[in-house]
């Protein structure tokens, strides 16, 4: 079956520190890739996506590459801000059926001034 | 234009009574999808729509799970007889056409749930 599987938070990084969170998946053919940022109290935002294998998503500083050999989608900032605090979600979506996404669990990001 | 709305944002209910729980998709999205996010359980899909039709309920968790949607736009999650496990912030999602491994879904605010 499809899964994602995310590194455990928190994450607590220095303002203008490197981030990266990991994200690997299991599916089947060729899924779709996301990062979804949950801001507190904010609902889902797309951040990036990425739909097949070497494409690059980007978007606000951060980037992620579909990486098929590896099947993983690592989040990646070269320098974070306070306000990149949020919870950040890594999804696919399934490749037959419905196409519903399926997320990980979720890694929360804390930046410290 | 307008993003995906859900209705009420906080619901508060006793173990045992009915709720519904509303959402407005983002104007022409034909799929429709529910999504639960509660503690312990991540993200879980609990239903998708594609127009009027729900050609995947394979998340609902039980039969007190109900959901429909009406003239291709507006779609109501009901939970009959709320359990203390229900409790959960209940997100909406839609996407353009549906069907799609492109397709790219847009979250709506999400409705939190409370059962006491």
């Amino acid at each position: 079956g499809n899964s994602v599987t995310q590194m455990e938070g928190p994450v607590t990084l220095s303002e203008e520190a490197f981030l990266t969170i990991n994200c690997t998946y299991t599916a089947t053919g060729y899924p779709s890739l996301f990062w979804y940022v949950q801001y507190p109290g904010e609902g889902l935002q797309l951040l990036l996506k990425a739909t097949k294998a070497d494409d690059k998503g980007s978007n606000k500083g951060f980037e992620a590459t579909y990486r098929k050999e590896t099947t993983s989608f690592h989040l990646e900032k070269g320098s974070v801000q306070v306000s990149d605090s949020a919870v950040y979600f890594c999804a696919l979506s399934a490749t037959s059926g419905t196409y519903k996404y399926i997320f990980g669990t979720g890694t929360r990001l804390k930046v410290l001034a | 234009g307008a993003g995906v709305s859900q209705s009420p944002s906080n619901k508060v209910t006793e173990k045992g009574k009915d709720v519904e729980l509303r959402c407005d998709p983002i104007s022409g999205h034909t799929a429709l999808y529910w999504y639960r996010q509660s503690l312990g359980q991540g993200l879980e899909f609990l239903i998708y729509f594609q127009g009027n039709s729900a050609p995947d309920k394979s998340g609902l968790p039980s039969d007190r799970f109900s959901a429909e949607r009406t003239g291709g736009s507006v779609s109501t999650l009901t939970i009959q007889r709320t359990q203390q496990e229900d409790s959960a912030v209940y997100l909406c999602a839609s996407s353009l056409v549906g069907g799609r491994v492109t397709d790219t879904q847009y979250f709506g605010p999400g409705t939190r749930l409370t059962v006491l």
